[in-house]
């Protein structure tokens, strides 16, 4: 009963192309979107993130886009860098009747970006 | 201005031993998140705290495991008598405010031998 849903566990780009991270969720309650980024052995790191009233966030290389109708959201990094290669997780967040935002991440997508 | 700060970074336990994790939130947040992380897993919700007080514990198993937040001192995640399958990265994530906004410490790799 994964609630965020990363399908694909791993993504190669060559540098300077577009890499393309997707991410689908169930919950409709989930109001707020986030993307982090994660280096071996660090914490995530938060990258950007994108309220549910809008549908794209841009912020430098990294636009975020979402499509509620759908339940998708997708991450967009132009042009892919070398220093990009991590892995990079989808989480979603909704108040919690317990009194909380917590926040319900995907498994990953990996990123290779290849020079 | 220091991030969250883990320690251990790294901890080794048998089974039937107490592993305690601390967390000292960035200054001035006031707000820390628990999550547990299984090898090729998304990090999962265990707990939130602010001083002295358990908000929301949905995520934590109800046994052995505890979570506090004093007034003076990190947070401390303490696992009892742990158990092979406790093996994990626990990171903690402080906010200012109950926020969606939360900066992730290094995290701590527990081990159970």
């Amino acid at each position: 009963d994964q609630q965020v849903k990363q399908n694909s566990p791993s993504l190669s780009v060559q540098e300077g192309r577009i890499s393309i991270l997707n991410c689908d969720y169930t919950n409709s309650m989930f109001d707020y979107f986030l993307w982090y980024k994660k280096y071996p052995a660090e914490g995530p790191t938060f990258l950007i993130s994108i309220s549910s009233i809008k549908d794209k966030n841009e912020d430098g290389r990294f636009t975020v886009f979402l499509n509620k109708s759908a339940k998708h959201l997708s991450l967009h990094i132009v042009p892919s860098q070398p220093g990009d290669s991590a892995v990079y997780f989808c989480a979603a967040s909704a108040y919690s009747g317990a009194g909380s935002y917590q926040l319900t991440f995907g498994k990953g997508t990996k990123l290779s970006v290849i020079p | 201005n220091a991030g969250v700060m883990q320690n251990p970074r790294h901890l080794v336990r048998r089974r039937g031993q107490e592993a305690r994790l601390r967390c000292s939130p960035m200054k001035g947040h006031s707000h820390v998140y628990w999550y547990r992380q299984l090898p090729e897993e998304g990090l999962k919700f265990m707990v939130y705290l602010q001083k002295e007080n358990i908000i929301d514990e949905s995520g934590m198993p109800k046994e052995r495991f505890s979570a506090e937040f004093p007034k003076e001192g990190p947070s401390i995640l303490r696992i009892q008598q742990v158990v092979r399958g406790d093996s994990a990265a626990y990171f903690c994530a402080s906010s200012p405010r109950d926020d969606n906004e939360q900066f992730f410490g290094p995290g701590t790799r527990l081990t159970v031998l």
